[in-house]
């Protein structure tokens, strides 16, 4: 079964600093990975994925991603937050063999940019 | 502009009522799916289909239908069995085939129960 872990429901941060917002999954195969973020009362909106390749990939808004394949984790990260950045980050997995199945979601942390 | 439409945005409903919350794409995307969001828990996938004409449930199926009857249309009945369906529900399509493409959502729909 396919599951996706975040450990933190809430991230603090001050606006300036780096942030990194944790994921880690399991597949029984090879996974695809995505980040989404949400802002109150609207739907996901896609930031980056990782498909395969270089492991640590680039998204919207200036988001990274580091694909660790041994520790089973995708955290996403930026180097400076902002304040516009508090919302609430989604990581979510769907095995390589299964196209055209829903993607399975973390629980979701809320990111908070304090200025 | 493409993109998924659902409707209504906040809907209302009589303890016993069914309802329908509507979704719509014009992606032609061949999956589409519906989640279920409360605070704290993340997504939790209700049903989806991956062609017209064909669904399967989800984690939490149980008090809600569906049907797939046009490739851009895939509407949600909350039935009255729901017991507790107060939430905001979440429709996505993806293409069928390559499961590294990402789905793409709509803005949702909050049905609170009166």
């Amino acid at each position: 079964a396919q599951s996706v872990a975040q450990p933190e429901d809430q991230v603090n941060v001050a606006e300036g600093n780096p942030l990194t917002v944790k994921c880690t999954y399991s597949v029984s195969g090879n996974p695809y990975l995505f980040w989404y973020v949400q802002y109150p009362n609207r739907g996901l909106q896609f930031l980056l994925k990782y498909i395969t390749g270089d492991n640590l990939v680039k998204g919207s808004y200036g988001f990274e991603a580091e694909f660790n394949k041994s520790q089973t984790s995708f955290h996403l990260k930026k180097p400076s937050a902002l304040v516009s950045d508090s919302a609430l980050y989604f990581c979510a997995v769907r095995d390589i063999n299964q196209a055209g199945t829903a993607l399975i979601f973390g629980k979701g942390t809320t990111l908070s940019v304090s200025s | 502009d493409g993109g998924i439409t659902q409707s209504p945005k906040y809907l209302f409903r009589k303890e016993g009522q069914n309802v329908t919350l509507s979704c719509e794409q014009n992606l032609n995307h061949d999956a589409m799916y519906w989640y279920r969001q409360d605070p704290g828990q993340g997504l939790r996938l209700i049903y989806y289909s991956q062609i017209v004409n064909d669904f399967q449930k989800g984690d939490i199926a149980e008090g809600y239908s569906v049907s797939r009857e046009k490739k851009e249309s895939f509407p949600l009945t909350v039935t009255s069995a729901q017991k507790n369906p107060t939430a905001f529900y979440l429709c996505a399509s993806s293409p069928r085939e390559g499961a590294s493409t990402e789905a793409f959502f709509g803005q949702g729909t909050r049905l609170t129960v009166v």
